[in-house]
């Protein structure tokens, strides 16, 4: 069963960091992109980060980018996002994904909460 | 980063054939085309469809997507109860180097 499955959400303040993992099964985890994405409380989903296939190319959204860090290890079949420096606005459900012609499989998500 | 634009909200009756729209740009919808997802309360999105009008294995023929230029749209035949939910379209935007949402529809099934 191709299936991914995020950790390592919880209650964080303001300024502290985390770090979300994504464990993959059921399907070849080195040959696929992998991405992660959020949808914040009574907003929609946010695109947040990219990591290729090789684990060397990486794109992140303007909103993220230099604060949070995604990076995978393919010989574990994991994906991570590091996060620093949280903000309210981080507060969201996390979502890692796969890629293969679109996003095709996705995780049931694990939720960050940013409060002080 | 400027996201594509997706009318808030649709209402339409049961039954009935919804068409919901995704405005984007040359760099991204009109590039590579968009992709769709449905996502129902309290779960993760589905992707309905790819690079335009390629369904994955599973999802209904009732779904199908299209492009005209800058924009893409996903048609529903047959409205049912069950498409009730949030619809979102996403591309590739070339210049960004950056994946792009549309803020999302929500349907309504009268």
């Amino acid at each position: 069963q191709v299936q991914v499955v995020e950790s390592g959400g919880g209650v964080v303040q303001p300024g502290r960091s985390l770090r979300l993992s994504c464990a993959a099964s059921g399907f070849t985890f080195s040959s696929y992109p992998m991405h992660w994405v959020r949808r914040a409380p009574g907003k929609g989903l946010e695109w947040l980060a990219v990591i290729l296939s090789d684990e060397r190319k990486v794109f992140y959204a303007d909103s993220v980018k230099g604060r949070f860090t995604i990076s995978r290890d393919n010989s574990k079949n994991t994906l991570y996002l590091q996060m620093n420096n949280l903000r309210a606005e981080d507060a969201a459900v996390y979502y890692c994904v796969k890629e293969d012609d679109g996003f095709d499989i996705w995780g049931q998500g694990t939720m960050v909460t940013v409060s002080s | 980063q400027a996201g594509l634009t997706q009318p808030p909200s649709v209402s339409k009756d049961l039954r009935q054939t919804a068409t919901l729209t995704c405005t984007g740009n040359s760099n991204n919808v009109g590039n590579e085309g968009a992709a769709w997802l449905q996502q129902h309360q309290g779960h993760p999105p589905k992707l309905l469809s790819y690079r335009n009008n390629n369904r994955p294995s599973g999802i209904s023929e009732r779904f199908s997507a299209s492009r005209s230029g800058n924009t893409a749209s996903l048609t529903i035949t047959g409205l049912q109860p069950e498409d009730e939910g949030d619809y979102y379209c996403s591309a590739w935007d070339s210049t960004l180097s950056a994946w792009v949402f549309g803020g999302g529809t929500k349907l309504t099934v009268l």
